[in-house]
């Protein structure tokens, strides 16, 4: 069973238009990142979320971790042809250890 | 020149071959990791490492060791590699976690093939 769920699995869309990918678990967390990985490069943070209900922004992505702290979403507007990637969920479990979650596959076409 | 780097970064072997993946950072973190991505499984922790004399297993160690040579120096060995390790794999570094929102730093990842 994974700790982290996230949906959907894949997606594709035309550029412009909107979305949101979500990561859902049965646990709380004291906080929630999120990275977007590119071909042929690591996992990139994009940002740590550590407030129930907290909603951060960083230019055309929202990001919102929800009220019980067991879940989060990331909300893309006006989807650009830059923004696909793999997008992973991950927690910090204990002092060392990160868990990931499976990431949801984005491509924007132009 | 990247903070995490990673050598090399494409490797074909063959069953039963040893293997060593290098992975060097400029960040000054005490902590490093390495995982293993495979598609619809995420990424695994392997090993992880808090200093020089800290090594510690993570959830898919079989098969795998590790040396931490220097602060900045952590290399990831297959004593025999087979099939089934083929995979993606990064190593990763962080600084202490504070308040359990430390962020991690990937390498560009090692591509590994075995036949």
């Amino acid at each position: 069973t994974q700790l982290l769920e996230q949906s959907p699995q894949f997606l594709s869309i035309q550029e412009g238009e909107n979305l949101t990918v979500y990561c859902n678990s049965s646990s709380v967390f004291s906080s929630l990142q999120w990275y977007r990985q590119e071909p042929g490069e690591g996992p990139v943070l994009l940002v740590t979320v550590v407030t129930g209900g907290e909603v951060k922004k960083l230019k055309r992505l929202t990001f919102q971790f929800g009220d019980a702290r067991k879940d989060s979403s990331l909300h893309i507007t006006a989807a650009q042809t830059g923004d696909t990637g793999l997008y992973l969920c991950a927690v910090l479990s204990g002092t060392y250890k990160y868990i990931f979650g499976t990431g949801t596959r984005l491509k924007v076409l132009a | 020149d990247a903070d995490v780097t990673q050598t090399p970064r494409n490797r074909i072997t063959k069953t039963g071959k040893r293997i060593m993946l290098e992975c060097s950072q400029t960040k000054g973190h005490d902590r490093m990791y390495w995982y293993r991505q495979d598609p619809g499984l995420g990424l695994r922790l392997i090993y992880y490492s808090f200093d020089v004399k800290d090594i510690n297993k993570g959830e898919i160690s079989d098969g795998y060791s590790v040396s931490r040579q220097a602060q900045a120096k952590f290399s990831l060995s297959l004593e025999s590699a087979i099939p089934n390790q083929t995979a993606l794999y990064f190593c990763a570094t962080s600084d202490q976690a504070g308040r359990n929102t430390g962020e991690l730093f990937f390498g560009e990842g090692s591509r590994l093939t075995v036949l």
